[in-house]
């Protein structure tokens, strides 16, 4: 397709649970980021990933997050014993620039649900 | 520490103009983005300011001043469809940096 796709659009979990974000970013984008959106709230930095390689993964809330891009295209972003918490929309973003700055293209989103 | 400050809600009427403000306090700095978030959408990009000074794009304008850490976006000849969030992002060298959105609810 054309633009960021992220399966599944919805998920909902129990707590303790193992939850798997894909992100399928758009064809050539070097460039791709993981944020988090509560409600009410701006997009929170999770992860950000030049290539294969993740560059900067300071916005990783604990070591339950866990984020890959093996093959420098799709990415899945792994929750493992999820938590209330965990709540939220889970957003992908990929650029095409290969240095910062530029603007990103978003996904939809996977909301995510843990009861 | 990264702080970007903006208004929560803003209310406006159809047809007049609105500024949003954003006020912002980061470890770095290479321009400074407004994005648009419809509910239940994805943000969508509106404008970038790296240079001080004013970016005019159609009904839509955005405002730099780095030695203030001051930026806004101005909304003019506002239509029911502006009704959305508004996010200010700074470009901290290699991620953005989002503000917490501002609401703007436009009224017939």
């Amino acid at each position: 397709g054309a633009g960021v796709s992220q399966t599944p659009s919805n998920k909902v979990t129990e707590k303790g649970k193992y939850v798997e974000l894909r992100c399928d970013p758009i064809s050539g984008h070097t460039a791709l980021y993981w944020y988090r959106q509560s409600l009410g709230q701006g997009p929170e930095f999770l992860i950000y990933f030049q290539g294969t390689g993740a560059a900067d993964d300071s916005g990783l809330p604990n070591d339950r997050f866990f984020a890959v891009r093996p093959e420098g295209s799709v990415s899945t972003l792994k929750i493992q014993r999820t938590e209330r918490g965990d709540s939220a929309v889970y957003l992908c973003a990929s650029s095409p620039v290969v240095a910062a700055t530029g603007e990103l293209f978003f996904g939809e989103g996977s909301r995510l649900t843990v009861l | 520490g990264q702080n970007i400050d903006q208004p929560t809600e803003m209310t406006a009427t159809e047809g007049a103009i609105v500024q949003i403000n954003c006020t912002y306090q980061t470890s770095g700095f290479n321009g400074l983005f407004w994005y648009q978030q419809h509910a239940g959408e994805a943000p969508t990009f509106l404008s970038y300011n790296v240079l001080d000074g004013l970016e005019e794009k159609g009904r839509f304008s955005s405002f730099l001043s780095r030695s203030k850490g001051y930026s806004y976006l101005l909304l003019k000849e506002l239509q029911m469809k502006d009704s959305a969030s508004y996010l200010c992002a700074v470009d901290n060298t290699d991620k953005l940096i989002f503000g917490t959105g501002t609401r703007l609810q436009v009224f017939p």
